[in-house]
């Protein structure tokens, strides 16, 4: 089984709808990641959290919202999407003792 | 402005032969550099990393080189083989940060 997991995997949704993505990862690692990649750039880091409690903007965090349920658990909200948010998501963990980080096969969004 | 670059958006090499792949970057504070790998569909996998304490890091088939002065690293992989054929990234760090800077990718295609 997949050590870090990501649904949908894609999905297409009309501008103005709100949209979760979720990830789950069985490493029991503290912290975790959304990024999103869009041709032409290189990954994008939009909010990450270190542990339950602490959740911190990225580079691009405009437009979306996450949330920590639980260790294992970090999904990324679009409030009220639009087609600019069209790229491809990105979930991460890593350890508190090293930089590697493992990502989960991504989510595919198309807005309309 | 892109505080790491891949100024090659592909390579075509042929089996067998040394493939190298390169990255640049900015920020003279950066000093922990990580190679992924990614296949379409797929999620980036960890490939090695180097410190900014040493300039060559080897795993096998895999070395990355690191020249702090030139702020530039590379990634050579001999004998290229067909299965290395994907999109490879460079993404650097600095201290503690724990947060990645990525390069936008160059698509390795190893040709039998």
């Amino acid at each position: 089984d997949a050590d870090v997991t990501q649904t949908p995997r894609n999905r297409i949704t009309k501008t103005g709808k709100r949209i979760m993505l979720e990830c789950s990862q069985t490493k029991g690692h503290d912290r975790m990641y959304w990024y999103r990649q869009d041709p032409g750039l290189g990954l994008r880091l939009i909010y990450y959290s270190f542990d339950v409690k602490d959740i911190n903007k990225g580079e691009i965090s405009d437009g979306y919202s996450v949330s920590r349920q639980a260790q294992a658990k970090f999904s990324l909200s679009l409030e009220s999407a639009i087609p600019n948010q069209t790229a491809l998501y990105f979930c991460a963990t890593s350890d508190l003792t090293q930089e590697t980080q493992y990502f989960g096969p991504g989510t595919r969004l198309l807005v309309l | 402005d892109q505080q790491v670059k891949q100024n090659s958006p592909s390579l075509s090499v042929q089996e067998g032969r040394i493939s190298i792949l390169n990255c640049d970057y900015t920020n003279s504070m950066f000093d922990y550099f990580l190679w992924y790998k990614k296949y379409p569909a797929e999620g980036p996998t960890f490939l090695i990393s180097i410190s900014s304490i040493k300039d060559k890091n080897e795993d096998g088939r895999f070395t990355v080189f690191l020249n702090k002065s030139a702020k530039h690293l590379s990634l050579h992989i001999v004998p290229s083989q067909p299965g290395d054929s994907a999109v490879y990234f460079c993404a650097a760090s600095e201290g503690s940060n724990y947060q990645l800077i990525w390069g936008a990718g160059t698509k390795l295609i190893i040709k039998p």
